[in-house]
C-alpha cells in the first residue's frame, strides 16, 4: 500500500506555455500533499504544502502566481507551472501524507520538466 | 528555520564492508523526526530509516542503523555488509513533530545528499 503516482513522468514545453503536473495517492486519502523541486545533482527543496479544500502554503521565495497548486480531492493535487521559462526546468517531486502514528509521507516518482 | 547538513558529497566503500554517512542538523524544537532516504538513479525516494527524537534508542532496520546524538544534533547512518544495490544518493531529512500551521505535518527539510559508491 501507500502508492503515489505522478503524471506526466516527463514533459517538454515551449517557453511561455503552462504545464500541469498531477500527483495522486492511489490507495489512501491524503488531506496534505507536498511539492518539492530538485535541480540536477542537488537536494530536494520544499516548494509548498497542498491542503485539500484550502489554499496551498508556499515556502519563502516560491512565487505563488508562478506555481499554482490545486488540491481538489483527497487523492489528487496538481501543480501548474505558468508561463514556463528555461530556468523552471527541473525535477518536480510530490509526496502525500498518510494519516497515522508517524504521518508518513510517501513520494511520487517525480516529473522531469524541460522548458525550451 | 531548520537546517540539515551533510558534509560528505561522496563516499566509497568496498562491497561487504561497512560505511557511515554523516548528518548534522539545527533546530530549536525538542520534538521532531529524522530520516534517511535513498534516491537511486530512478529518482524514486525510498525511506531507509526513521528516528523519533524523543526516543533514546537508536533505530535499526536490518543492515541499516543510526547513531542519534540529540545533544550534539548529529544523526549518522551506518550501512553494514554493503551491497551493490546500496549505491545511490542518500539524503538526511528533518521534520517537525508538530505542524507549524497546526495541520497534520510539515514538509521535509533535506540535506544536500551523499553519493554512495559501492566498489565490487
Amino acid at each position: 500500500g501507500a502508492v503515489v503516482s505522478q503524471h506526466p513522468s516527463w514533459v517538454i514545453c515551449k517557453s511561455g506555455t503552462s504545464v500541469k503536473i498531477e500527483c495522486r495517492s492511489l490507495d489512501f486519502q491524503a488531506t496534505t500533499m507536498f511539492w518539492y523541486r530538485q535541480f540536477p545533482k542537488q537536494s530536494l527543496m520544499l516548494m509548498a504544502t497542498s491542503n485539500e479544500g484550502s489554499k496551498a502554503t508556499y515556502e519563502q521565495g516560491v512565487e505563488k502566481d508562478k506555481f499554482l497548486i490545486n488540491h481538489a480531492s483527497l487523492t489528487l493535487s496538481t501543480l501548474t507551472v505558468t508561463s514556463a521559462h528555461p530556468e523552471d526546468s527541473s525535477f518536480y517531486i510530490c509526496s502525500a501524507r498518510r494519516t497515522g502514528v508517524y504521518n508518513e509521507q510517501f513520494f511520487g516518482p517525480g516529473t522531469r520538466l524541460t522548458v525550451l | 528555520a531548520q537546517t540539515v547538513t551533510q558534509s560528505q558529497p561522496e563516499m566509497s566503500v568496498q562491497e561487504a564492508e561497512t560505511v557511515t554517512l554523516s548528518c548534522t542538523y539545527d533546530t530549536s524544537e525538542s520534538d521532531y523526526y529524522l530520516f534517511w532516504y535513498k534516491q537511486p538513479p530512478s529518482r524514486q525516494m525510498i525511506l531507509v530509516i526513521r528516528q523519533e527524537a524523543y526516543k533514546q534508542q537508536n533505530a535499526t532496520e536490518n543492515r541499516f542503523s543510526v547513531n542519534f546524538q540529540k545533544a550534539a544534533k548529529s544523526f549518522s547512518l551506518k550501512i553494514s555488509d554493503s551491497q551493490l544495490g546500496d549505491a545511490a544518493m542518500y539524503f538526511c531529512a528533518y521534520r517537525n513533530l508538530h505542524s507549524r500551521s497546526g495541520g497534520g505535518a510539515d514538509g521535509l527539510t533535506f540535506g544536500k545528499g551523499t553519493h554512495l559508491i559501492i566498489q565490487p
